[in-house]
């Protein structure tokens, strides 16, 4: 069963531009994760948020989580083409055995 | 070493052939995984393996097979497979067990084609 669902499905944006993807979840969770994952490959692990932070750092990225509103958010900062892939929020599953990936943002930077 | 193989990169493969994928990673991780991706959807869990015991089976038809060698090595076997099943498969490592909470490593995955 779904657990993360990514807002929105696409996004298409210029070099330089911030970009801003969400992510909602159904159950109450520990922790929530993000990937990346450029065209056909395998996925890339950007940063793992707890339920006790509000906010994360790692360079360019920042995410955020509100328990309350059972909702995070990803915002890249001055993207570059490079960017260019799919993100995916990741929750646990309510036993907290497995990830659940959300339908996923595809990201699209021009220059 | 900090990644996760896979081979073969693509295979193609008649719904008679038996074949299989190969994921191996020396990161000394505990958990093993094996995903099916189809295009455009996000990866759905098969498999979890668990200091080299399975842990989870997602429902997985019997058509795939599993299997963990050893620490390092994970294999998926592919027996009488359907069109429908072609995907890309990946594979992921995770240095604890606990499969919701862990930083996950992927590889690059195999893209299977069943003709």
């Amino acid at each position: 069963s779904q657990q993360g669902e990514e807002d929105p499905q696409a996004l298409s944006i210029q070099e330089g531009e911030n970009a801003t993807m969400n992510c909602s979840y159904k159950t109450s969770i520990n922790n929530l994760q993000w990937y990346r994952q450029n065209s056909g490959r395998g996925l890339v692990h950007l940063i793992l948020i707890r339920s006790n932070e509000r906010e994360k750092h790692s360079g360019r990225l920042r995410v955020t989580l509100d328990t309350s509103k059972k909702s995070s958010s990803l915002l890249i900062t001055a993207s570059r083409a490079a960017d260019t892939a799919s993100y995916f929020c990741a929750a646990p599953n309510q036993a907290g055995t497995a990830l659940i990936f959300g339908k996923g943002t595809t990201l699209s930077v021009s220059s | 070493d900090t990644e996760v193989t896979q081979t073969p990169k693509h295979l193609v493969m008649g719904m008679t052939n038996k074949k299989s994928l190969k994921c191996e990673q020396h990161m000394g991780h505990r958990a093993m995984y094996w995903y099916k991706q189809k295009a455009k959807k996000p990866p759905e869990l098969m498999f979890v393996y668990s200091y080299e015991k399975l842990s989870i089976n997602e429902s997985v038809p019997s058509r795939f097979s599993p299997e963990c060698p050893n620490s390092s090595l994970l294999n998926l076997h592919l027996h009488a497979l359907q069109p429908e099943d072609s995907a890309l498969y990946l594979c992921a490592s995770s240095q604890g067990t606990r499969g919701g909470g862990d930083e996950q490593f992927f590889g690059p995955g195999t893209r299977l084609t069943v003709l």
